[in-house]
């Protein structure tokens, strides 16, 4: 079974600066997608970011990138200039190329200092 | 156009009481999720939907959950017998098919049990 581990509970940054959240996860497979989610006080999860393991090249959204290592099992999340609107849970979450189930990690809450 | 919808947004109920959760997807998405979203813990999947194919109930906790999904659209969860640890937020995602493409979230379903 796959799991995803969000080490850090909670993470603060100031506004402006840029932070980065941590995720990795533990598979078995070699095609598989992994995600990044974002859920504000609303509950509604909005998807920040997707990177396809077979893609060697880091996926980016804005200000948003991922540093995804492979090898390493790692997929963390880099947010630049960090906005109050960026406050939230963060998830990272696997599914596999056959699969259609996401697993999510146990998310990051980010606060963001004015 | 609508996302996904999901009603009511709150429910508060008694212990031993059954329940139904709705969930109305994108108009067009062929799958369709559950996941639970218990407090101090991650979301975790409960039950999934493809079309006219049999759903992947792998994820359901206990025999007293139960979905069905009318139509290829509209979708209710059933937790029949509520327990207290049943507490949490039910969300409903949707997607067009399968594999890579992104999971739509609604806004979920609070269910308080006292």
């Amino acid at each position: 079974a796959q799991t995803v581990t969000q080490s850090q509970p909670e993470m603060s940054v100031q506004e402006a600066e840029t932070v980065t959240l941590s995720c990795t996860y533990d598979t078995s497979e070699s095609d598989y997608y992994l995600f990044w989610y974002k859920q504000p006080p609303s509950r509604q999860m909005i998807l920040v970011i997707r990177q396809e393991a077979y893609k060697q090249q880091n996926a980016t959204e804005n200000r948003f990138s991922v540093n995804f290592q492979k090898a390493a099992k790692s997929f963390s999340l880099k947010i630049s200039d960090s906005q109050l609107g960026d406050a939230a849970m963060y998830f990272c979450a696997y599914r596999n190329n056959a699969g259609n189930m996401l697993t999510f990690g146990g998310g990051t809450r980010l606060m963001v200092k004015p | 156009g609508a996302g996904v919808s999901q009603s009511p947004s709150n429910k508060v109920t008694e212990k031993g009481k059954d329940v139904e959760l709705r969930c109305d997807p994108i108009s067009g998405h062929t799958a369709l999720y559950w996941y639970r979203q218990s407090l101090g813990q991650g979301l975790e999947f409960l039950i999934y939907f493809q079309g006219n194919s049999a759903p992947d109930k792998s994820g359901l906790p206990s025999d007293r959950f139960s979905a069905e999904r009318t139509g290829g659209s509209v979708s209710t969860l059933t937790i029949q017998r509520t327990q207290q640890e049943d507490s949490a937020v039910y969300l409903c995602a949707s997607s067009l098919i399968t594999g890579a493409h992104e999971q739509f979230f609604g806004p979920g379903t609070r269910l308080t049990v006292l």
